[in-house]
């Protein structure tokens, strides 16, 4: 069984510009979740996509953005970036009210 | 507010010995409760789950919750402590109707002594 699946690992940008992370979900999952974890921090939930649509979002603004494709997999899209947005983004996959698998995340650093 | 507060930052244990990782929440129903793991680098890994039933589950790794709704608390327990548990902890509350949507306590890091 594939566990979740984000890439890249690392990622460095500067501030203004565009990023792209990209998540592939548990086989047999079908929902992805996105979290934001700041340094020394607990994860914050970003918004979660369900067939292909979003299902719910947190206290993110809208430069903040998704995408879930037919095989589940998804994209977390930043605009913008700010200094702020250095963090982990954690992306999770589930079956509809089941426990989240998380990945290993992506680490983004914005200077 | 819903809120989950971990009141310890850290917590060093020799190995061997006993753990209780502290967890409150403020939540306006009885929500799903988790605890996570997180090593270095990692993400989260899933050590156990509260949804309704037993107030006491049994989780992987020999750890094990009590839910106890009086007190708004889920700690997390292991009667003996091995090196390999060395990690951030952290307990997370859910609604349970969009149990995707978490929400988590700041972590307490577990430090073990050889």
């Amino acid at each position: 069984e594939t566990g979740v699946t984000q890439s890249p690992t690392h990622l460095i940008k500067t501030r203004g510009q565009q990023v792209t992370l990209r998540c592939s979900s548990q086989s047999g999952h079908n929902t992805v979740s996105w979290y934001q974890q700041a340094l020394g921090q607990g994860p914050q939930f970003i918004f979660q996509y369900y067939r292909e649509e979003e299902n719910g979002r947190g206290n993110f603004p809208p430069r903040f953005s998704g995408l879930q494709f037919p095989n589940y997999s998804s994209e977390l899209n930043v605009n913008a970036l700010e200094l702020d947005d250095s963090a982990l983004y954690l992306c999770a996959s589930s079956q509809v009210n089941s426990p989240l698998h998380f990945g290993n995340g992506t680490r983004l650093t914005v200077t | 507010a819903q809120s989950v507060t971990q009141p310890d930052i850290h917590i060093t244990v020799s190995e061997g010995a006993s753990l209780e990782l502290r967890c409150n929440y403020s939540y306006g129903a009885t929500p799903y409760l988790f605890w996570y793991v997180q090593s270095p680098g990692q993400g989260l890994q899933l050590l156990l789950k509260y949804f309704s039933g037993d107030t006491l589950v049994q989780g992987i790794k020999g750890f094990e919750a009590e839910f106890k709704r009086s007190q708004s608390s889920f700690n997390l327990r292991k009667p003996s402590v091995h090196w390999s548990d060395a990690a951030e902890y952290f307990c997370a509350v859910g609604a349970r109707d969009s149990s995707y949507k978490l929400i988590f306590g700041s972590g307490t890091r577990l430090l073990v002594r050889p």
